[in-house]
């Protein structure tokens, strides 16, 4: 069974750096899927921020791509979020998920960030 | 980017009746070499992650109940519930993965009437 959980957190001020860490279990972060990021926001749009691959390929939404970075580490089985000079328009659910070639197959529980002084 | 459009944005059906949501994307989420549409259909449920329904458009992911059923190709798609129970409730919605950035239709409220 794969599983994906979130960890960071939960609030960050106002021009700092949301960082966030998803740790993967049951499946290899080396295999031949993606690892991405989606928030959502207390309006409930769901966005996708980008996605991994474990040679460190990456792809980004254009609308966040100045501000991220996903990284990957092997090693550890896990893949992490950087979002920096985050405002309060930032303040979302944060979810990691696996990106299969059915889609987002599998999902953290998602994390609440807190853009705030 | 692919913008997609939902429809309804809430639905309110009887138990046992018919609910059936529809999705439109800004262009066509066809991939012609494998003919296969990068559309799926997603459940959430109040604080919880998103659940794949369906992928490839119409094909029900493993552990999904038979009353729920995906159609269209192209720009126009449509998930159907059969025979709507109590535990259908949530806020439906549809992804494209043809293309990045993957885009999110705005969800579809599912209420009991």
């Amino acid at each position: 069974q794969v599983q994906l959980q979130e960890s960071g957190p939960g609030l960050v001020k106002p021009s700092g750096t949301l960082s966030l860490t998803c740790a993967v279990s049951g499946d290899s972060i080396s295999s031949r899927n993606w690892w991405s990021w989606v928030r959502q926001s207390p309006g409930k749009e769901v966005e996708w921020i980008g996605e991994i691959y474990h040679s460190g390929s990456t792809n980004y939404n254009p609308s966040l791509k100045s501000r991220v970075t996903i990284s990957v580490d092997k090693s550890k089985n896990q893949f992490s979020l950087k979002l920096t000079s985050v405002t309060a328009a930032d303040t979302a659910v944060y979810y990691c998920a696996r990106v299969s070639a059915k889609g987002h197959d599998y999902w953290g529980q998602g994390t609440l960030v807190t853009v705030s002084s | 980017d692919i913008v997609m459009t939902q429809s309804p944005d809430s639905l309110a059906v009887s138990l046992g009746e018919r609910a059936t949501i529809n999705c439109k994307s800004s262009q066509s989420v066809l991939y012609s070499s494998n003919n296969k549409n990068n559309l799926g259909w997603y459940q959430q449920k109040p604080g919880q992650p998103p659940k794949l329904l369906i992928y490839w458009a119409s094909t029900r992911e493993s552990g999904v109940p038979d009353r729920f059923s995906g159609s269209g190709s192209g720009t126009d798609f449509t998930l159907t519930i059969s025979s709507l129970q109590a535990e259908d409730v949530a806020v439906y919605y549809c992804q494209q993965f043809y293309s990045t950035p993957y885009t999110f239709g705005q969800g579809t409220k599912l209420e009991i009437k």
